[in-house]
């Protein structure tokens, strides 16, 4: 089945950019996603990129797509103290009923 | 827009007891999902409903676990009996249609099992 794997914990400083990395097994993987899990509170979709696309700009996120090393990064410029949560990654699969398989989630620490 | 709503938020109980949660997806959102997160892990499907019909279940612990979703409105998810490994947060999440590209997650029901 697919598997999809992050790294724990990422700590930068105010003002410095965070990039998240996720790599995925499965290659009809169709929709790739991101989300932001604050503690106490429900995911909240930060943005998505199709499988045919090799990148997504949106404000301050830059999402990367390399569908050949199967890798997906989310940068975020200028980080705040607001942007710390646990980043999930997730993918989806076309004709699976829109069924994700999430990632264990990175821990974005944002140091003042 | 009213988000998918959940209850209860938290709840603690006995190994070999039972529990419900409760969710009440978008409406007009077919589409509704359980998916159970374990601290420290990503949520993993538990179950998908199309209206009131199942399409997946495969990932879910029939000994223990049950869904509805009776009318295709809200569902329930029950564990009866439950045990201690099933401590986790159940998060609902809903969509407008099946192969949806955007899911609406709700803030999920912590359980805690002693």
């Amino acid at each position: 089945g697919e598997d999809v794997e992050q790294s724990l914990f990422l700590s930068v400083r105010e003002g410095d950019s965070s990039v998240i990395n996720c790599t995925y097994t499965d290659s009809s993987s169709t929709y790739l996603y991101w989300y932001k899990q604050e503690p106490g509170a429900g995911l909240q979709l930060l943005t998505y990129i199709f499988s045919n696309m090799d990148m997504k700009q949106d404000q301050r996120l830059t999402v990367l797509l390399n569908k050949k090393d199967k890798h997906l990064s989310l940068r975020i410029a200028d980080t705040q103290t607001g942007d710390s949560a646990i980043y999930f990654c997730a993918v989806g699969i076309y004709n699976q009923g829109g069924k994700l398989i999430f990632g264990q989630g990175t821990e974005l620490s944002v140091k003042p | 827009e009213a988000g998918v709503a959940q209850s209860p938020r938290y709840k603690i109980i006995e190994k070999r007891q039972s529990v419900a949660f409760w969710c009440n997806p978008i409406s007009g959102h077919a589409t509704l999902y359980w998916y159970q997160q374990i601290l420290g892990q990503g949520p993993k499907l538990l179950i998908q409903f199309q209206n009131n019909g199942v399409v997946d279940d495969s990932q879910l612990p029939k000994d223990r676990f049950s869904a509805e979703r009776l009318k295709g409105v809200d569902s329930t998810l029950k564990i009866q009996p439950a045990k201690l490994e099933d401590s986790a947060v159940y998060l609902c999440a809903s969509s407008l249609i099946i192969d949806s590209k955007e899911l609406f997650f709700g803030e999920g029901s912590r359980l805690t099992v002693l």
